[in-house]
């Protein structure tokens, strides 16, 4: 079955205590993308990437680092997580040109 | 700078009343225009998409929406709902000379019995 993976879905951690999100794709999609999602703002993107070893700042990326060695796994990282990180993540994945995204089910994070 | 706008945060409506949810995009020579529903706990499903061809665009569950250049906007519609659509609605925005997809801030749909 075609599917976006994400791990964990929920996940409640403290301030300052590194995290990771993985997400893993089986579609052989290039584009890989991480969005936080928050109440009212609808979905602002993270960072993307084209393919392996290529990525790029999405419109928030402030706090969050990303890294893309094989096509099918783009894990989000979160050095030191703040409260202002608490939210929902959505990882999705297209091929190039096609923009229609698959998305994961998300993980919801808490940050205390 | 690229947008996305959906102009209304919440519409109820009556089960087996028409529904229209409203988007407007910023304009661009090429934009590919989408229409993403998310149910409750549940990660982002494509409804439709515009790429090019006719403005009138079907999708799943009984939905279409139309593709309007002039008055830059790709409304979702749907003649009769059910309480199964209760639904958050997102409508997306591909611009060719970017790398990515702008949401809009998202449309949530109550049905009423």
């Amino acid at each position: 079955e075609a599917q976006v993976t994400q791990n964990p879905r929920y996940l409640i951690t403290v301030t300052g205590k590194k995290l990771t999100v993985t997400c893993s794709q089986n579609m052989n999609h290039e584009y890989m993308s991480w969005y936080r999602q928050d109440p009212g703002l609808g979905l602002r993107q993270i960072y993307y990437s084209m393919n392996v070893e290529v990525t790029d700042k999405g419109d928030v990326p402030e706090g969050y680092k990303v890294s893309r060695k094989e096509k099918r796994n783009f894990p989000l990282i979160l050095e030191s997580p703040s409260p202002n990180q608490t939210s929902l993540y959505f990882c999705a994945s297209s091929l190039v040109g096609s923009y229609e995204q698959y998305f994961g089910p998300g993980t919801r994070l808490t940050v205390t | 700078a690229q947008s996305v706008t959906q102009l209304d945060s919440q519409v109820p409506v009556f089960e087996e009343a028409p529904v229209e949810l409203r988007c407007n995009y910023s304009s661009s020579v090429s934009v590919y225009l989408f229409w993403y529903v998310q149910y409750p706990n549940q990660g982002l499903q494509l409804l439709l998409k515009y790429l090019s061809g006719s403005t009138l665009v079907k999708g799943i569950n009984g939905f279409e929406a139309e593709f309007n250049k002039s008055q830059t906007s790709f409304h979702l519609r749907k003649p009769s709902v059910h309480i199964s659509d209760t639904a958050e609605y997102f409508c997306a925005a591909a611009y060719s000379s970017a790398s990515k997809i702008i949401f809009g801030s998202g449309t949530r749909l109550s049905i009423r019995p």
